[in-house]
Parts: C-alpha cells; sequence; structure tokens
C-alpha cells in the first residue's frame, strides 16, 4: 500500500454515461498526476495538478473530460458521455520531487 | 520528445538464476529514470531511480539498475530471481518538456517477469 488511495476500484457504466473517480494523495504531496492504462501497454500521463492548480494536460484529454483539486487535496476525474474506447485503468499518482507514488488504479468498463 | 523502449514483452528464468530486465531511452539533456513494477489488480510500485551520481543504483526488494550513458540504457538486474519476483515491469523516463515542476513521466510498454521454479 503506497498511502494513495482511489475510489471505486471498479466501474461498468453504459455509453453516454457519465462517471466520476475518486483519488486521495499521499496528504503531504503537493503534486498530483491522472494517468491511463490500456491493456498491454505502459500508463499514459492525462493531466497533473500542483496544490489545486491544473498546469498540464496531455492531448489525450479530450473535452469530455475535466479534472479537479479543490483545495489541493483529493482530485477528481469526471469523463462525461462515456464511448467504449474509455475502457482502460485510470491510475492517480502523488508525489513531492522526483519520486511518483501511485494508487490501486479505478477500472473503468464501458459497455 | 522523451521516449523509453523495453525491447522483451517477456523474459522467463528460473529461479535462483540472475535476471536482467532492458529498457533503452531517448531523452534531450540528462535523464531521470525510474522503474516500476505492477502486481495484477495493483497499481504500480516503485523500485528504483536514477537521477545523477553512481551509475549503478540500487533498488526495493534486492533490485538494482545499471546507467549506461554511451548506450543509452537503464537495465534492471537482480543476482538471484525470486518466483515472487514474476510481475510485470516498467520503465520510465521524465518528461522534461513539462517544465521544472512538471515531472510526468513517460512510460514503456512494460515487460512480464516470470520465475519458474
Amino acid at each position: 500500500d503506497t498511502g494513495v488511495s482511489q475510489n471505486p476500484r471498479h466501474k461498468i457504466t453504459k455509453r453516454g454515461q457519465n462517471v466520476t473517480f475518486r483519488c486521495d494523495p499521499i496528504s503531504e504531496h503537493n503534486r498530483l498526476y491522472w494517468y491511463r492504462q490500456t491493456l498491454g501497454q505502459g500508463p499514459e500521463f492525462l493531466t497533473y495538478f500542483q496544490n489545486e492548480a491544473q498546469l498540464e494536460k496531455s492531448r489525450l484529454l479530450s473535452d469530455r473530460f475535466s479534472a479537479e483539486r479543490p483545495k489541493g487535496s483529493f482530485s477528481t476525474l469526471e469523463i462525461q458521455r462515456t464511448e467504449q474506447g474509455d475502457s482502460a485503468m485510470y491510475l492517480c499518482a502523488s508525489g513531492r520531487s522526483n519520486e511518483q507514488f501511485f494508487g490501486p488504479g479505478t477500472r473503468l468498463t464501458v459497455l | 520528445a522523451q521516449s523509453v523502449a523495453q525491447p522483451e514483452d517477456q523474459v522467463n528464468v528460473a529461479e535462483g538464476n540472475p535476471l536482467t530486465v532492458k529498457c533503452t531511452y531517448s531523452v534531450s539533456g540528462n535523464p531521470y529514470l525510474f522503474w516500476y513494477v505492477q502486481y495484477p489488480n495493483r497499481g504500480l510500485q516503485f523500485l528504483l531511480k536514477y537521477i545523477t551520481g553512481d551509475n549503478l543504483v540500487k533498488g526495493s526488494y534486492g533490485f538494482e539498475a545499471e546507467f549506461n550513458k554511451s548506450q543509452t540504457s537503464f537495465h534492471l538486474k537482480k543476482p538471484s530471481a525470486l518466483v515472487s519476483d514474476s510481475a510485470l515491469y516498467f520503465c520510465a523516463v521524465r518528461d522534461m518538456g513539462s517544465g521544472e515542476y512538471g515531472n510526468k513521466l513517460v512510460f514503456g510498454a512494460g515487460t512480464i517477469l516470470r520465475v519458474k521454479s
């Protein structure tokens, strides 16, 4: 257990529905990252927060995706109008300097 | 753009034998390199990193990695493999394009390590 928690661990939804995932980072970490991992691939960067500021977003993050980190604590990742191609493992990581500590991930299945 | 390559999809080794999982990188500037391990249905666990200093880096669970600048490699090694080392291993490099404070990671596709008893 790295100290980073994610909820839910699994989510099954129908195409077109909205979903929201939550990440609780290690409390003293000011940096928070979201990655997406599909089967047989390494994680791909989605977005990054330093405290409450969203400083970088990947081109992978279409306008259906939105992330927030109110008050620089937990973070949420919302996907609107889900598509089957959104099915993946969504990983959250937190860190202070060069290391990133990953949560267990949320596995999303879009039917 | 920063990238890493893991040329082997799978590595098989007998328990007690030494293991090597290969990684090569392509970066502009000095590389920040990492190894992570992933067990089934779990997140990634940090093993070790190279930022600067000694080319041989020691990490968790008896793993080490050798940074070779001339060959642009950062291979993961362990002198004696355990069955419990069987997992998916990822090499990663920090994307310097994310700026001084970004630290986002670019991962390889991963290598499955199977250790047989």
